[in-house]
């Protein structure tokens, strides 16, 4: 029973480098979405999908890339970290069309740390 | 343009008492959803409540209800018999459409969230 997974769930980066974070669900979701958490700032959506080989961007996605090639999985990546983009990572996913008490399933969560 | 506010960035709660946490919305769509998650201090978000717009009667779920007050764009969240455990970060969000007639991406957007301390 393991819903959404997220990898890793702790990564310090120095700032140029580039990162993918992990996002598997096994409930098979059509939607998937990326936010970041930020003290004093609630979430953000970065980057969501309605389904395979569907993106769109969401409030944040500047400096985040995202791709999704099946159902399960919804890879972040951050092609060259910068400070500005230290937070927690959250992914979710719940089905596309949202009808109803259809609340989104979160991860655990990635905690990144820039330097 | 969709915004939800949560004016209260930490509360105090006495063990056994009912508390109430805030959540004022702003959205120009008639057909919308209302949802609580509870973030305790491990991180992960955790579903509540939730309320439709077109919901007749609000919300209840255990413990919680939802005071929801449409005109006043208002959905507050009722916390009954406060336990220690219920110590957290608590997150107002919306998503515009898919109530009763579906349609809806599941896009949310977020509150800057209450802290609840819950003292014994």
């Amino acid at each position: 029973n393991a819903g959404v997974t997220q990898t890793p769930k702790f990564q310090v980066l120095k700032t140029g480098q580039s990162m993918t974070l992990q996002c598997a669900q096994d409930m098979n979701h059509e939607y998937m979405s990326w936010y970041r958490q930020d003290p004093g700032m609630g979430l953000r959506l970065i980057h969501y999908s309605v389904g395979a080989g569907i993106t769109d961007q969401g409030e944040v996605p500047n400096g985040y890339n995202v791709s999704r090639s099946t159902t399960e999985d919804f890879p972040l990546r951050l092609l060259s970290a910068a400070p500005s983009q230290t937070s927690v990572y959250f992914c979710a996913s719940s089905p596309a069309r949202a009808w109803g008490n259809q609340p989104q399933h979160f991860g655990d969560g990635t905690r990144l740390s820039i330097l | 343009a969709q915004k939800i506010t949560q004016t209260q960035p930490g509360m105090f709660v006495q063990e056994k008492e009912a508390v109430t946490l805030d959540c004022t919305y702003d959205t120009s769509d008639p057909s919308y959803g209302l949802f609580w998650y509870k973030q305790p201090s491990s991180g992960e978000m955790i579903f509540l409540i939730y309320q439709g717009s077109y919901d007749q009667q609000n919300a209840t779920e255990g413990r919680y209800s939802l005071n929801f007050q449409k005109a006043r764009k208002s959905a507050n969240l009722v916390i009954s018999a406060s336990q220690l455990g219920d110590s957290a970060m608590y997150f107002c969000a919306m998503r515009e459409g898919g109530t009763n007639y579906g349609g809806a991406t599941n896009k949310l957007i977020f509150g800057t969230g209450t802290l609840l301390a819950v003292q014994p």
